[in-house]
């Protein structure tokens, strides 16, 4: 089974509204971190936004927010406000609380979602 | 501010070569990883190191072999190269515990 599915492998957004990218984890283990990345066309990895199972709060990092639903087992990324720069790949990804090896050290990532803002 | 590097942006290479594919981290992490990025396939976990000298198979490992000799520097080889192994290859390190990765800024491999 897919431990990290991201549903949408295009989306469209027009600049300055909101956008939601869907993620669903599948983990047994209650410790876990969950990770939102940001690749560009240029091709590096920026971190946006983290998420651990035991934090009581969404995450936010400026106009990223992490819609939390432990029940559901998703983590959506929200950008409110988008701009011309936020067209890039996201992809989502979830670190399991295990030892050193296995699924300790290791990011599991979701197939990613291709963001195009348009004006 | 470099913090991971790969010591290649753009490789080619030809079918049944040995590849090395180079990664130095400068941050004192335990962790380095080596991943694949294939469209629609995201992110593949091909090794991971959580120690000098230890090494762990990801989730795609034939093909491929790593060194860790040294802390800092984590090699992927392709001992026999073929053109299925063109992809962009990134590496990434992090502490241990539940962090996030730093990336490098990949190494797009073309065997031809």
């Amino acid at each position: 089974a897919q431990k990290i599915t991201q549903t949408q492998p295009g989306m469209f957004v027009q600049e300055k509204e909101a956008v939601t990218l869907d993620c669903t984890y599948d983990t047994s283990d209650p410790s876990y971190g969950l990770f939102w990345y940001k690749q560009p066309s240029s091709g590096e990895m920026i971190f946006l936004i983290y998420q651990g199972s035991y934090d009581q709060q969404n995450a936010t990092e400026g106009r990223y927010s992490l819609n939390f639903q432990k029940a559901r087992k998703s983590a959506n990324l929200v950008i409110s406000a988008s701009q011309l720069g936020d067209s890039a790949m996201y992809f989502c990804a979830m670190r399991e609380g295990g030892g050193l090896t296995g699924g300790g050290n290791k990011l599991t990532f979701g197939t990613g979602t291709q963001l195009k803002v348009e004006l | 501010d470099v913090k991971v590097t790969q010591s290649s942006r753009y490789l080619v290479k030809r079918t049944g070569e040995k590849v090395f594919l180079e990664c130095v981290q400068d941050m004192d992490h335990e962790n380095m990883f080596w991943y694949r990025q294939d469209p629609g396939l995201g992110l593949r976990l091909i090794y991971f190191s959580y120690d000098v000298k230890m090494k762990e198979k990801g989730d795609i490992p034939e093909g491929y072999s790593v060194s860790r000799e040294k802390k800092e520097r984590f090699s992927l080889i392709l001992e026999s190269a073929s053109t299925n192994q063109t992809s962009m290859y990134l590496c990434a390190s992090s502490l241990t515990g539940m962090y996030g990765y730093t990336f490098g800024s990949g190494t797009r491999l073309t065997v031809v």
